[in-house]
């Protein structure tokens, strides 16, 4: 049973590209949340989707964008990239969006971003 | 605005030791807390989730409890091992199934 997957696993950019990040949740899943953690800090909360719409959102300018797929996977996108968005960009997933389930979120192993 | 912390952020002790691990929150309106482990450079590892109806859980070697009310959660880690060396994160979940809200983790080391 595979878990999380996110690709690419490192990725090296300057500033002011853009960037598309993606994630497989586990099987069985329908819940996408993205997470950014910079160095040494615990992940923020970016955004979530679910039936393929944006759920939630956390305190993240409007460069960052997803989209999420019939199959439940999921893209991040980060336009004009900033030195600051260098960071591992983590991945959850978990069942039954919109519904109290008490099910644990279940995390890949992220992909690490470099802005020069 | 939920605010997770945990203190000390590092922590080192000899292979063997029973350690506690202490997490508060500011929003105790929460539906559970997750107890996560990251290893340098990887992603998260689940370890142990608290529905708010409960005061523990145990997995193992893991016993995490969670007082709601006062807004703290303590994550026992009994005959610690070198194998346990990795950051401990706590998160609650003020939502239904929503966002995760994380300190910055304890940095646990060790030695064999």
């Amino acid at each position: 049973d595979a878990g999380v997957t996110q690709s690419p696993t490192h990725l090296i950019k300057t500033r002011g590209q853009q960037v598309t990040l993606r994630c497989s949740p586990k099987s069985g899943h329908d819940t996408v949340s993205w997470y950014q953690q910079a160095l040494g800090q615990g992940p923020q909360f970016i955004f979530q989707y679910y039936e393929e719409e944006e759920r939630q959102r956390g305190n993240f300018p409007d460069r960052f964008s997803g989209h999420q797929f019939p199959n439940y996977s999921s893209e991040l996108n980060v336009n004009a990239l900033l030195l600051g968005d260098s960071a591992l960009y983590l991945c959850a997933s978990s069942w039954g969006g919109g519904v109290q389930s008490n099910q644990p979120q279940h995390f890949g192993d992220g992909t690490r971003l470099s802005i020069l | 605005k939920q605010e997770v912390t945990q203190i000390p952020a590092a922590l080192s002790v000899p292979e063997g030791e029973n350690l506690v691990l202490n997490c508060s929150f500011t929003d105790s309106a929460i539906y559970n807390l997750q107890w996560f482990r990251q290893d340098p450079g990887k992603g998260l590892t689940s370890l142990l989730l608290i529905q708010s109806s409960q005061r523990e859980q145990t997995s193992g070697r893991l016993n995490a409890s969670l007082d709601k009310s006062s807004g703290r959660s303590t994550l026992y880690i009994a005959a610690s091992q070198p194998g346990d060396s990795a950051t401990y994160l706590c998160a609650p979940d003020t939502g239904a199934n929503s966002k995760l809200t994380f300190g910055k983790g304890i940095t646990l080391s060790v030695r064999p």
